[in-house]
């Protein structure tokens, strides 16, 4: 079982607010990264990480923004949230010479 | 352009019958070949992974078979179970470093009991 934890894992706010997705690992890999997928559907990369301060943009343009401050903790931060963002939000961890992902269980975010 | 090609996009099979997806790739240097199990609410889990080196790999009732020529991967289940219903990932990456994982689309399979 991966030790990887996301909160809150349910989220629903109105459109405009200002929201952090939390993703926190303990297993000390270097690597990170956030998924946007809708139920059931394909994963899309939108940011990762490889080490503390190094940030990169995924395949899928976002309009989210993250920080790797910590190796243990890579939060998603959405400024001002549309209903668009409406999705479940997936962070996953490898470590550093191997590429196995481990996913945690993922936030359900409904923008209103 | 998608790297990993992934069929079926659903399938339905009936207990204990053999579930067989497929994927292909295009990047003759991936070395990595992973497949994940998602159940909904869930975040995807490793299920079982080849390299290749080996055309099989078996892990109980799930197993890879890899066609380097070809360029194609397929999962197969055997004596397919109602709580083998998730979606399935196949990915691709070549081992090591920086290089990311890149995911098919998923297959939903649904086993009927």
């Amino acid at each position: 079982e991966a030790d990887i934890y996301q909160t809150p894992r349910y989220l629903v706010i109105g459109t405009g607010k200002k929201i952090t997705l939390e993703c926190s690992q303990t297993m000390g890999h270097d690597k990170m990264y956030w998924y946007q997928q809708d139920p059931g559907m394909e994963l899309h990369l939108i940011h990762y990480s490889y080490g503390v301060n190094s940030t990169e943009k995924g395949d899928l343009s976002s309009e989210s923004t993250v920080s790797r401050i910590r190796t243990e903790h890579f939060p998603l931060t959405l400024e001002s949230a549309r209903p668009s963002h409406t999705s479940q939000y997936l962070c996953a961890s490898s470590p550093k010479n191997l590429n196995e992902q481990f996913f945690g269980p993922g936030t359900r975010l409904t923008v209103l | 352009q998608q790297q990993v090609k992934q069929s079926p996009q659903s399938l339905i099979v009936q207990k204990g019958g053999i579930s067989i997806i497929n994927c292909a790739y295009e990047n003759t240097a991936f070395d990595y070949f992973p497949w994940y199990q998602q159940f909904p609410g869930k975040g995807p889990a490793l299920l079982i992974a080849i390299r290749p080196d080996v055309s099989e790999k078996k892990e109980g009732r799930f197993t890879i078979s890899f066609n380097k020529s070809a360029k194609q991967f397929s999962l197969h289940i055997m004596d397919s179970q109602p709580g083998d219903s998730a979606t399935y990932f196949c990915a691709a990456s070549i081992q090591g470093g920086s290089e990311k994982l890149v995911f098919g689309k998923g297959t939903k399979l649904t086993v009927n009991p």
